[in-house]
């Protein structure tokens, strides 16, 4: 399953918001009714650090900043807020169809 | 607290074997699935193989038949046997685990070990 995200690359001044937009080939849905769609936020140089687990639930300790939300084939992540911790890649995730990830996006600050 | 770290990375020439680890500490190792996660240089994540608690294993298509994963459990460790290796197989290699639920992908990574092809 191709994950395609948008935009590749976010230039967003600080306290302002920031959406990306995740799509997938087909319907995330799985047979169990759950829908695994992950985001995942890669600082530079650091390992990749997952935020949002199955579309809109957040991790421990992830600031309530960040949010997921979507269904079907259609999925975004919203940081209502920018800070300067924000500045990385933003990667989603599929896990219903094996796993894929998207492309990344690279978040900066403008 | 989870911690993972890996070991075992560094050069290996094409067509030959490099062994990856990866020692678990910080919860019970044996009931949670295993993944191996790899970054190639400027490139995105990819998803190389996963062990479950039951020992079933699943591939990447880019590496079944070259890579064998396995884990020994009185170890806390996960491994990556990686042989026929090729250029395209340069990437940085991260050991990450499930969570405990169902779809609960990748809820910890290690810090990343570095694997190069090249002659």
């Amino acid at each position: 399953v191709v994950m395609t995200q948008s935009p590749l690359s976010l230039s967003v001044t600080l306290g302002q918001p920031a959406s990306i937009s995740c799509r997938s080939g087909q319907s995330l849905v799985f047979s169990d009714g759950n829908t695994y769609l992950n985001w995942f936020q890669q600082r530079p140089g650091q390992s990749p650090r997952r935020l949002i687990y199955r579309v809109s639930n957040r991790d421990s300790g992830v600031p309530d900043r960040f949010s997921g939300s979507g269904s079907g084939t259609d999925f975004t992540l919203k940081i209502s807020r920018v800070e300067a911790e924000d500045v990385g890649v933003y990667y989603c995730m599929q896990g219903t169809y094996w796993i894929t990830f998207g492309q990344g996006t690279r978040l900066e600050i403008k | 607290e989870v911690h993972l770290v890996e070991s075992g990375g560094g050069l290996g020439q094409p067509g030959g074997s490099l062994r990856l680890s990866c020692a678990a500490s910080g919860f019970t190792f044996s009931t949670y699935t295993m993944n191996w996660v790899r970054q190639a240089p400027g490139k995105g994540l990819e998803w190389v193989s996963t062990i479950s608690r039951t020992n079933t294993i699943h591939y990447a298509d880019s590496v079944r038949g070259r890579f064998t994963i396995s884990r020994d459990n009185a170890k806390n460790s996960v491994y990556l046997q990686m042989n026929s290796l090729r250029d395209e197989d340069t990437a940085v290699y991260y050991c990450a685990r499930d969570g405990a639920n169902s779809g609960q992908h990748f809820d910890y990574w290690g810090q990343g070990t570095q694997v190069t092809v090249s002659s």
